[in-house]
């Protein structure tokens, strides 16, 4: 099925240091979602986007609506040791229901 | 004010058995999701209902699995005669409204091992 390509996959950084992933996708979405889950958890919700070229942040973390609406990108600034965990984002295209999840991005900070 | 609520968190089952999964939305939400995620992977969608409603099953496999969503209690997701492919975190996730006017809210999974 359809699927949503991050990278990096994984990463490695220091604390401190600031973190940017991106998601794309070679479909059109109205509404992009970043999540974080934690080992042994379920997904967390961090920022939703819903227009093309959107800016929002939350806290330390800032997330773009790509122009085409084919991409989106999450930075996270001055990252700390509970920043780690698996970063999902997801993508809704108008006038469905179901949410396409991308593959993740592993984030691990050394502290 | 609560989150969406799963049981059990985790379960194990012998090749052959039955698992049943529960799913409490948040209060308040109508729209319950469930998805599938194997190891290393992301989610993968497979029903979305609405109270008596199954809306879009066209995620989950059409033998042995089934869903439902009752007037009143938990919806559950049921898997008959498991088999090991079938181990993997099943998450249910809620919305107020229709994805499209609003944002989903995950629970915290459940985890299946099937030996």
């Amino acid at each position: 099925g359809q699927q949503l390509n991050q990278s990096p996959q994984s990463m490695f950084i220091q604390e401190g240091e600031d973190v940017s992933m991106n998601c794309t996708s070679s479909s059109i979405f109205n509404t992009w979602l970043w999540y974080k889950q934690d080992p042994g958890e379920g997904p967390v919700l961090l920022i939703a986007l819903y227009k093309a070229g959107e800016l929002t942040s939350n806290g330390r973390l800032t997330a773009q609506f790509g122009i085409t609406r084919k991409d989106s990108f999450l930075n996270i600034s001055a990252s700390i040791p509970s920043d780690v965990g698996i970063y999902f984002c997801a993508g809704l295209t108008s006038g469905t229901y179901k949410y396409i999840f991308g593959t993740g991005t592993r984030l691990k900070v050394l502290a | 004010n609560a989150g969406v609520m799963q049981n059990p968190r985790h379960l194990v089952r012998r090749r052959g058995q039955e698992a049943r999964l529960r799913c409490s939305p948040m209060k308040g939400h109508s729209h319950v999701y469930w998805y599938r995620q194997l190891p290393e992977e992301g989610l993968k969608f497979m029903v979305y209902l609405q109270k008596e409603n199954i809306i879009d099953e066209s995620g989950m496999p059409k033998e042995r699995f089934s869903a439902e969503f009752p007037k009143e209690g938990p919806s559950i997701l049921r898997i008959q005669q498991v088999v090991r492919g079938d181990s993997a975190a099943y998450f249910c996730a809620s919305s107020l409204r229709r994805l499209a006017q609003s944002t989903q809210y995950f629970g915290p999974g459940t985890r299946l091992l099937v030996l």
